[in-house]
Parts: C-alpha cells; sequence; structure tokens
C-alpha cells in the first residue's frame, strides 16, 4: 500500500537553517493530511494538520503546504532546532473514515 | 495537556497465547483506533471503533483481533492466539471526531513480543 509516501528516508540540516519535508500521495480522495512526529519509545505526536481546502497552514515554527494538482505536501520547520531531530510522519485520511494512511517517515537531524 | 495511556509498555508472549493491550482514551473523545509498527515498517491501520461497534477494519484485522471498551473509559485489543508476525508497536489513538479536520492523539505503544 504506497498510498501516501515519504521518498527521503533521512534528512540532516543545521541548526538555525529551514528543514523541508515531503510528502507524495496517490489517492485524489484525501481530504485531510497530518504531520507527526516521533521519538525513540514515544507514540506519533501530533504536529500539524491542514486540509485539503487549504494550501498553507503556519503554526509558530511549522508550516504546511499542500500541493494538490502535484499530490504533494511539504513541512516546512523554520529555524531548525536540535530538538526537532526525530522521525517525521506524514499522514492522510479519506472523508468521515477516520483511518490514518501513513507514509514510511522521515527521520530528521538538526546539528548544533 | 490531555493524553492517551497505554500499559503495558512492553508485553512478552509465547506463540499461541491470548494478549490483552489497554488503552485510556483522552477523556472527552468519541472515536477509538488501533494501530501497529512492525520493526522497520510503516504505522498501519486496524481498527476504528465508535459508539461502541466497529466503524472499519483492516485486512490485518482477522477473527483473531477484537476490541472491546469494557467500562467506557478503557479501550482494549485482544488477540486470541497470537503468532510470531504479531510482534510489533500496537498504538492506540483516540480523536474527538472522525477525519474532519481533527487530529487523532497516540499513546506511547506497547511493544509485543511473541516468543
Amino acid at each position: 500500500d504506497q498510498q501516501v509516501k515519504q521518498n527521503s528516508p533521512s534528512l540532516s540540516v543545521q541548526e538555525g537553517r529551514i528543514s523541508i519535508l515531503n510528502c507524495d500521495y496517490t489517492n485524489s480522495m484525501f481530504d485531510y493530511f497530518l504531520w507527526y512526529k516521533k521519538y525513540p519509545a514515544e507514540g506519533p505526536t501530533f504536529l500539524i494538520s491542514i486540509s485539503s481546502i487549504k494550501d498553507k497552514n503556519e503554526d509558530g515554527r511549522f508550516t504546511v503546504f499542500l500541493n494538490k494538482s502535484a499530490k504533494h505536501l511539504s513541512l516546512h520547520i523554520v529555524p531548525s532546532q536540535p530538538g526537532d531531530s526525530a522521525v517525521y510522519f506524514c499522514a492522510a485520511s479519506e472523508g468521515n473514515t477516520g483511518k490514518l494512511i501513513f507514509g514510511q517517515g522521515t527521520t530528521l537531524q538538526v546539528k548544533p | 495537556e490531555p493524553e492517551v495511556t497505554q500499559t503495558p509498555s512492553h508485553q512478552v508472549t509465547q506463540m499461541g497465547q491470548e494478549v490483552i493491550l489497554r488503552c485510556v482514551p483522552i477523556s472527552n473523545h468519541l472515536y477509538f483506533y488501533w494501530y501497529r509498527q512492525i520493526l522497520g515498517q510503516k504505522v498501519e491501520f486496524l481498527v476504528s471503533f465508535y459508539n461502541n461497534e466497529i466503524s472499519e477494519k483492516s485486512e490485518i484485522f482477522d477473527d483473531q483481533f477484537s476490541v472491546e471498551r469494557p467500562d467506557g473509559s478503557n479501550f482494549t485489543l485482544k488477540i486470541r492466539s497470537t503468532k510470531l508476525e504479531d510482534s510489533a508497536m500496537y498504538f492506540c489513538a483516540s480523536g474527538w471526531d472522525r477525519g474532519r479536520n481533527q487530529p487523532q492523539h497516540f499513546g506511547d505503544g506497547t511493544r509485543l513480543s511473541i516468543l
């Protein structure tokens, strides 16, 4: 099941710079997209989400962009901090199902 | 901040034995979910639960699996006869609404090891 894909397994950025994490999807019926952050031995922590009626949502240092025509979303973290080092999961859901389909995750390392 | 709690954090069980994983969702949430993550693989949906019945289940959620909300606070996942391939992290999640732009919140998971 490759409906949600994160093609970069890992990303390394310098503290203070921008981190850009990418996610692609194939199901045009997805209408709600989320980003979760996960530390080892913990569950996924909700970070930010976006509805398909929007193309941008911002919360502090985190911004999610949605390009429906390209079936692509991205998470921007500015400025990146060492505490942001974690695995980031993109997830999507369709209509009223509530079921989340996850990407494989991208491991972000922010170097001091 | 309210959170989803799961117990135990680690469960070791012999193959063929029954196991029950427990979750306490966030108190005003109405929708409950189980997901699992096999080591090195994606987080996968297992089942959703609302109004004391299953709303949706995946192909993984076969007759060996069941869920229950026995007392209005706990939400349990039972595996009747465990197999080696059931070894995974199991995450419980809850949400105030189903989809509709309401995020699900996850517990820290139970690591299930089948010997």
